[in-house]
C-alpha cells in the first residue's frame, strides 16, 4: 500500500520560515493536502490540491509538490502556528495520511 | 454554518460492536461524499472509510475491511459507521469529515475504547 513519510518534528523561531516535507514514491503525480491540528481540536485543512488555500487560511501558508516530495511552507511563523501537521494524498480510492510533524515555535 | 456532530462512542469489549453516527447540518448533505477518520491516543490520523453522495459506492482501509460498514441516509442527513469484531487497536477518536478528495469540514470526534 502507498505510504507517505514526514519528519516527526521541526523547530523554528518566530518570524522564520518553516518547511515541512512529505515524501512518497512519485508523490508529485498525486495531489496533496495539508492539515493543522492543535491539541484537543479536530484537524483543519490548510492546503489542498498541492497549493490552494481554503478560505480563511492566512497567506503565510503555502504548498508545493514535485518529484517525490510535497512541502508545506509557513512564512513568518507565528506562535499560533505551533501544532501537528499532516499531509494527505489519495491512492487507488484510499486516503493516505503522513505520520505527522510536530511544529514547535520557540 | 456547516456542522458535523458525531455520537455513539463509548467503552466496548474486544469482539463487540458499536455504531457511530454523524449528524450533518448547514449544507446540502446529499451533494457530498462523507468519510470517517480515526486517531488513536497520541497518534496520527488514519482514514477509515468513505461513502459517495448517494450511498452507492464505499471504500475502506485494509485494517477495517470486512469488519466496518459505512452507510448514510440523505433524508436524515446522517452517516453511520457500523463497527463489528472490535479490537484493542481500534481504540481511537473517530471523526466524521466531509469531502471526496480533501476534508474541508470535520466533526469534533467521538471516543471509542475497546477494552475488557
Amino acid at each position: 500500500s502507498y505510504e507517505v513519510t514526514q519528519p516527526p518534528s521541526l523547530s523554528v523561531s518566530p518570524g522564520q520560515t518553516a518547511s515541512i516535507t512529505c515524501s512518497g514514491d512519485k508523490l508529485g503525480d498525486k495531489y496533496v493536502g495539508w492539515y493543522q491540528q492543535k491539541p484537543g481540536q479536530a484537524p483543519l485543512l490548510v492546503i489542498y490540491q498541492d497549493s490552494k488555500r481554503p478560505s480563511g487560511i492566512p497567506e503565510r501558508f503555502s504548498g508545493s509538490n514535485s518529484g517525490n516530495t510535497a512541502t508545506l511552507t509557513i512564512s513568518g511563523t507565528q506562535a499560533m502556528d505551533e501544532a501537528d501537521y499532516y499531509c494527505q494524498a489519495w491512492d487507488t480510492s484510499t486516503v493516505v495520511f503522513g505520520g505527522g510533524t510536530k511544529l514547535t515555535v520557540l | 454554518e456547516v456542522q458535523l456532530v458525531e455520537s455513539g462512542g463509548g467503552l466496548v469489549q474486544p469482539g463487540g460492536s458499536l455504531r457511530l453516527s454523524c449528524a450533518a447540518s448547514g449544507f446540502t448533505f446529499s451533494d457530498y461524499w462523507m468519510n470517517w477518520v480515526r486517531q488513536a491516543p497520541g497518534k496520527g490520523l488514519v482514514w477509515v472509510s468513505r461513502i459517495n453522495s448517494d450511498g452507492s459506492s464505499t471504500n475502506y482501509a485494509d485494517s477495517v475491511k470486512g469488519r466496518f460498514t459505512i452507510s448514510r441516509d440523505n433524508a436524515k442527513n446522517t452517516v453511520w459507521l457500523q463497527m463489528n469484531s472490535l479490537r484493542a487497536e481500534d481504540t481511537s477518536v473517530y471523526y466524521c469529515a466531509r469531502g471526496s478528495t480533501y476534508f474541508h469540514y470535520w466533526g469534533q470526534g467521538t471516543l471509542v475504547t475497546v477494552s475488557s
